[in-house]
């Protein structure tokens, strides 16, 4: 199976900086497709086919990548980013999804 | 509008089995396939298996081979999870989930269903 490791694990930012996350795939895929998680919620869709953003997903976000390499990128954070992000893929089964990146606010 | 709407929280004892079920509404859901992901507490998240409702067909990470069971039931347009011999690795959310119209994600989720294995 596919397996996506993220990095960073756990990522501090403060309001208005511009951070990176990365997903990483032990074999190539043809997308990475990413979801945000609040506590208490559902996954939802955030990102798309590596770059294409979900319905109102916020235009300060955007995705990157291919191969085994795919980033996610806030250019502007801002509290309400504050939330787990997956990635995952789907060009071969299993499924997979990446342990997750934590985004925390300072 | 997509909808997916879960069944209840459930409280089971080890050993024994719960069918969760996920009953779609604003599409039919033998014109797609219907997933099925566990979420451990405060774990990431796993993809269990997936059902074509139109023909019956399964498909299972191997992982759960076993353990997990997905059915469907189209005159109800409802997909439906059946866990077995149950132990504590089983306390989760399980989540139902269809890809998208286009492309192949996972574009709508129900909203969960806690399952809590203790005696």
């Amino acid at each position: 199976q596919i397996v996506l490791s993220q990095s960073p694990a756990i990522l501090s930012a403060s309001p208005g900086e511009k951070v990176t996350m990365t997903c990483r795939a032990s074999s190539s895929v043809s997308y990475m497709h990413w979801y945000q998680q609040k506590p208490g919620s559902s996954p939802k869709p955030w990102i798309y086919a590596t770059s294409n953003l979900a319905s109102g997903v916020p235009a300060r976000f955007s995705g990157s990548g291919s191969g085994t390499s795919y980033s996610l990128t806030i250019s502007r954070v801002e509290a309400e980013d504050a939330a787990t992000y997956y990635c995952q893929q789907w060009s071969s089964n299993p499924l997979t999804f990446g342990a997750g990146t934590k985004l925390e606010l300072k | 509008e997509v909808q997916l709407q879960q069944s209840g929280a459930e409280l089971v004892k080890p050993g024994a089995s719960v069918k969760l079920s996920c009953t779609a509404s604003g599409f039919n859901i033998k014109d797609t396939y219907m997933h099925w992901v566990k979420q451990r507490p405060e774990q990431g998240l796993e993809w269990i298996g997936r059902i074509d409702p139109a023909n019956g067909n399964t498909k299972y990470d191997p992982k759960f081979q076993g353990k997990a069971t997905i059915t469907a039931d189209t005159s109800s347009n409802t997909a439906y999870l059946q866990l077995s011999s149950l132990t504590s690795e089983d306390t989760a959310v399980y989540y139902c989930a269809r890809k998208g119209d286009v492309e192949a994600w996972f574009a709508y989720w129900g909203q969960g269903t806690l399952v809590t294995v203790s005696a």
